[in-house]
């Protein structure tokens, strides 16, 4: 079983306010690293996958960093709006565990 | 609406009993995978499928739970002889072959053993 964690388990922030998370997992044996916003009463909805070191994604005001190397990934939320709050999920795809393994979240709540 | 869906969304039970979950996933997605989310974790992987087979499940995952996909399409699991720590949400998704590609997720079903 992978050990991955999430930094900081809550946060609460002003909206305007921009914010970023971390996700690290074990670098040996990686294929891909998965993000997801999951919001209350709705699906978890998939944000980005990201596969190389050094990637950098991004989705309107949301972008993802990652490095393979030492294990760990950003995720940044530039100018935080009300409807962002939700949990942020991280999920490595290794070679060895076969499917992902989430953390256990970021929880996100943007105040008006 | 071609997403994920699951089916009931709510189930209350009491201990003991036998409980039943579907899942349909996006119709061209030939894996599909059941999780079990509990109070502030992350989901938990239960088991998968590609196409009709069951191609690996959880060592952590209880005798008591079975899954099936008999035509490759919906699937199902089941509890049997729940217990008040089979209390959680279980989440079905679904996706193409490929073991990165991006997992889409239904709503869930929310279990609560009394």
């Amino acid at each position: 079983i992978l050990n991955v964690e999430q930094s900081p388990q809550s946060l609460h922030v002003q909206e305007g306010d921009s914010t970023n998370f971390t996700c690290s997992f074990p670098s040996s044996n990686f294929y891909a690293l998965h993000w997801y916003r999951w919001e209350t009463a709705k699906s978890p909805e998939a944000l980005f996958v990201m596969t190389l070191n050094g990637d950098e994604k991004k989705k309107g005001r949301i972008s993802a960093t990652l490095n393979t190397k030492e294990g760990y990934s950003y995720l940044y939320i530039k100018g935080s709006q009300p409807e962002d709050s939700a949990t942020y999920l991280c999920a490595p795809f290794s070679g060895s565990a076969r499917q992902l393994t989430f953390g256990s979240g970021t929880q996100l709540t943007v105040l008006p | 609406d071609t997403g994920v869906s699951q089916d009931p969304r709510h189930k209350i039970t009491k201990r003991g009993q036998n409980v039943t979950f579907r899942c349909d996933p996006i119709s061209e997605h030939n894996r599909l995978y059941w999780y079990r989310q509990t109070l502030g974790q992350g989901p938990e992987f239960l088991t998968y499928f590609q196409n009709e087979a069951q191609l690996e499940k959880s060592r952590l995952l209880s005798d008591r739970f079975s899954a099936e996909r008999p035509k490759g399409s919906f699937s199902t699991l089941e509890i049997q002889r729940t217990e008040q720590g089979d209390s959680a949400m279980y989440l079905c998704a679904s996706s193409l072959p490929s073991g990165g590609d991006t997992q889409y997720f239904g709503p869930g079903t929310r279990l609560t053993v009394l």
